[in-house]
Parts: C-alpha cells; sequence; structure tokens
C-alpha cells in the first residue's frame, strides 16, 4: 500500500517571501501521479499542480513549483513571492497509474498548514 | 459550469441512526469518488462510481455503500453510525476515473454524530 507523509504539520511565511512544504511516499510502483492540494478555511480543495512521475522536468505553475525527486520519493511544493490568499491547508497526494480496484484513489498525506504573515 | 455540489451542509445524527450525503457532479463528469476526512487528517478514500458502478473501494466496512444516478450524481449511505463516523465527507468528480485527470472536489458535508 502507498503512503503519503507530510512532516511540517504548520508552516509560516512572509508575505513575498518563499517557502517550500516537503512532502515524502513510498511506493512499489515506477508509474504514477503526484497532487498538491489546497483547502482553506471552510472552502473546497482545489488542486495546486500535479506531476507524472515518467516527467523528469518538474512542473510549474506561476508562482508554484514542484521538486520532484523520484529516487528519494520525495516531492516538494515551493510557493513564491507568497500572498494572503495562500494561506489555506495543503495537502500531497499520490495516485497509482495502473488501472483497476482502488488504483483510482489519490492517498493523501495528513496536510500541512500554511500561515501567511503581512 | 456548475461545479460539483454536496448536501446537506452540516448534519447531525445519533449513535446508530442512518444517513444519506448527496453529490451532484461537475457537468459533463462521469465519475464520482467519496472521501472521508476526519479533523486534522488527510482525506481517506471511501470507492468510487464509474458510469453508475462501483469501480473501487477503500477500506471501510459494508455499511457505507453508494449509488450513482444516470446523470452521474451520487449519494452516500452509512448504516448504523458509529461516533467515530463523526467527519467531513467529500464528494469528487472527473471526467474518467483513472490517471492524470483531476478531481474536482466539493465543499462537502460535516457530519456529527453525538
Amino acid at each position: 500500500a502507498q503512503t503519503v507523509t507530510q512532516s511540517q504539520p504548520e508552516m509560516s511565511v512572509q508575505e513575498a517571501e518563499t517557502v517550500t512544504l516537503s512532502c515524502t511516499y513510498d511506493t512499489s510502483e515506477s508509474d504514477y501521479y503526484l497532487f498538491w492540494y489546497k483547502q482553506p478555511p471552510s472552502r473546497q480543495m482545489i488542486l495546486v499542480i500535479r506531476q507524472e512521475a515518467y516527467k523528469q522536468q518538474n512542473a510549474t505553475e506561476n508562482r508554484f513549483s514542484v521538486n520532484f525527486q523520484k529516487a528519494a520519493k520525495s516531492f516538494s511544493l515551493k510557493i513564491s513571492d507568497s500572498q494572503l490568499g495562500d494561506a489555506a491547508m495543503y495537502f500531497c497526494a499520490y495516485r497509482s497509474a495502473n488501472s483497476g480496484g482502488s488504483n483510482y484513489k489519490l492517498t493523501f498525506g495528513k496536510g500541512t498548514l500554511l500561515t501567511v504573515n503581512p | 459550469e456548475t461545479g460539483v455540489t454536496q448536501s446537506p451542509t452540516h448534519l447531525i445524527k445519533t449513535r446508530g441512526q442512518q444517513v444519506t450525503l448527496r453529490c451532484s457532479s461537475q457537468s459533463g463528469h462521469n465519475t464520482v469518488s467519496w472521501y472521508q476526512q476526519a479533523l486534522g487528517q488527510g482525506p481517506q478514500f471511501i470507492f468510487q462510481y464509474y458510469r453508475e458502478e462501483e469501480n473501487g473501494r477503500g477500506n471501510f466496512p459494508p455499511r457505507f455503500s453508494g449509488l450513482q444516478f444516470p446523470n452521474y450524481s451520487s449519494e452516500l449511505n452509512v448504516n448504523a453510525l458509529e461516533l467515530d463516523d463523526s467527519a467531513l465527507y467529500l464528494c469528487a468528480s472527473s471526467p474518467r476515473p483513472k490517471g492524470y485527470n483531476e478531481q474536482f472536489f466539493g465543499p462537502g458535508t460535516r457530519l456529527t454524530v453525538l
């Protein structure tokens, strides 16, 4: 079974600064997908960024980028030029690329609560 | 384009009762997944429905059951409620059941079991 670990329960950053959220995962599969989701307080969870394991190039989406280290099974999220609206719970998630049954599920970490200070 | 909606927003039940939660998927999406998010935890996969059939299930007992309708909306039913069932229940829809496809989440239903 796959597991996802987020070792930082809480992080804080000053507005306009950069912060990195850590995520490690455990799997015996070679092909999979990794995601970062953002869950603002009392609001819907939204996708921030995603990465396909077979792609060596790190994904980027505007101010958000990842550092994907497949051999180390590490998938960190970097937020540049942090904004007040970035404050939220951030979840790292894993999904198998295999077909069938519960392979379609997302496996989430416990989350990192990000505070942005003005 | 209407996003994923869930009803009710909040619900209070007592132990032993039964509950039904509802989810309307995003337009054009035929796949719905349900997750349970306990306080301070990440969401845990309950099951997924694709074209009205269960298409995968997590480690939840049979008292958690579901349905998907021809319009791809879905229900989650929980029988014999236990105190540990208190959680935020999230529904997510996607255009296909697997792969790189993004899952679009609803706002959730907060269930409290007393």
